[in-house]
């Protein structure tokens, strides 16, 4: 079964440090990640996908990751935080069954510092 | 194009009530998700929809179900509140397996 795990509950940088994210996944095939965004009282917002066509993604608000097969890794990334990145992260993989379903990781809370 | 609506946007309801929360996907996409999130247990697949049909179930009571329309709305049930089921309920829609879910910003459910 697919999993993902995501490194640090609570993350603080200060306003334009680089931001970064840990996700390791766990898969036996290669796997559909993603990663999403979500502010207070709103859903999830899609940041990047990773579907095998490039091995570093480039997401929406200045944000990538890279997938790396040799670590399991699919780590988010973006070189200057600023105030409105102050949100909680979530790393998905999918589930590989005949059904759409998106194991999620415990989340990751930025924090971003003035 | 409209996102994914949910209604209503904050529920409160007392323990042994049963209460049903709606979900308009994108226009076009067939595929309804489900997730709970909670502080404690984070995000968790309740149940997926496709053409109507339940394709995958997660691990919750049979006091939740859900169902699809022929126009792929979807509504989720929970009957016989209990206290833990205050969380917020999220809805997702996508166009095709494999696809990126788009999600609805969910309905607050609070059991008192």
């Amino acid at each position: 079964a697919q999993s993902v795990t995501q490194l640090g509950s609570h993350v603080s940088v200060s306003e334009g440090a680089l931001v970064l994210l840990r996700c390791n996944y766990s898969s036996s095939v290669p796997p559909y990640l993603f990663w999403y965004v979500q502010y207070p009282n709103q859903g999830l917002q899609l940041l990047l996908k990773y579907t095998s066509a490039a091995t570093l993604v480039k997401g929406i608000n200045g944000f990538e990751a890279e997938f790396k097969k040799s670590e399991t890794s699919f780590h988010l990334t973006k070189p200057s935080a600023h105030m409105s990145d102050a949100a909680e992260y979530f790393c998905a993989v999918i589930q590989m069954d005949s059904s759409y379903k998106l194991i999620f990781g415990s989340g990751t809370r930025l924090l971003v510092r003035p | 194009k409209a996102g994914v609506t949910q209604t209503p946007r904050y529920l409160i309801k007392t323990r042994g009530q049963q209460v049903t929360l709606s979900c308009s996907p994108i226009s076009g996409h067939r595929s309804v998700s489900w997730y709970q999130q909670t502080p404690g247990q984070g995000l968790q697949f309740l149940f997926e929809y496709f053409s109507e049909t339940q394709r995958n179930k997660g691990n919750f009571p049979g006091r939740f179900s859900g169902r699809q329309f022929s126009n792929s709305r979807s509504e989720m049930n929970v009957s016989t509140l209990e206290l833990g089921d205050s969380a917020l309920y999220l809805c997702a829609s996508s166009a095709e397996l494999n696809s990126p879910l788009h999600f609805g910003n969910g309905t607050r459910l609070t059991v008192t």
